[in-house]
């Protein structure tokens, strides 16, 4: 079973619509990355984040590390935001990350 | 600075050849790390640095596999005698150390023939 899951698997939306994606871990962690994929390949970190809530413009992250769960938010979504989501948990005393199968998002105009 | 970068973005070549893949870290970081992701999967581990030693690799790399970071700056992954299966994305990123957030590269996409 892998450390970290993510929901959906896949999630299709209209423009302007909320969209949320989870990612529940079983391990201890330090930080949690939510990370950005787009078709061409290269990775954008998004977020990193070890308690509570970040926004950075339409997106919030939010982690409950006693659940061992983080959300990402996208509101008002937009056709620029389909990408894949994938979280990824630094585990304690390791230096490695270990990631989530990843979310593929698309939104329809 | 520009952040990691990744040489070169696309690579196909033919089972057994040898295929050389170059990631230059963010200047200041001394944690380069190599990862691979396979369609519709999230990266995997493959092997760690920090600054010239290379700590840690994974099971999944066999011994075709070797990576280097002379110097600890630039990092190469070479894989000999190439595989279907190892057609991938492989993926550099690199951090600064004491769980600042790492950076990736746009990845290097194999495709073995």
């Amino acid at each position: 079973k892998n450390e970290v899951e993510q929901s959906p698997q896949n999630l299709t939306a209209q423009e302007g619509e909320f969209i949320t994606i989870n990612c529940s871990y079983s391990v201890g962690i330090s930080a949690l990355h939510w990370l950005q994929q787009h078709p061409g390949g290269g990775i954008v970190s998004l977020f990193m984040l070890s308690s509570g809530k970040k926004k950075h413009g339409r997106l919030i992250a939010t982690i409950n590390i006693q659940e061992k769960h983080s959300s990402l938010h996208i509101t008002a979504s937009h056709p620029r935001d389909s990408a894949v989501y994938i979280c990824a948990v630094e585990p304690y005393n390791d230096y490695k990350l270990s990631f989530g199968a990843g979310t593929t998002v698309t939104v329809r105009a | 600075d520009t952040g990691v970068s990744q040489d070169p973005r696309h690579k196909i070549t033919k089972r057994g050849q040898n295929v050389t893949f170059r990631c230059d870290p963010i200047s200041e970081h001394n944690r380069l790390y190599w990862y691979r992701q396979t369609l519709g999967q999230g990266p995997e581990f493959l092997t760690y640095f920090q600054n010239e030693a290379q700590l840690e690799k994974s099971r999944l790399l066999s011994d075709r596999f070797s990576a280097e970071r002379p110097k600890g700056s630039f990092s190469t992954l070479e894989i000999q005698r190439t595989e279907q299966g190892d057609s991938a994305m492989y993926l550099c990123a690199s951090s600064a150390t004491g769980g600042y957030e790492a950076f990736f590269g746009q990845g290097t996409r194999l495709t073995v023939v």
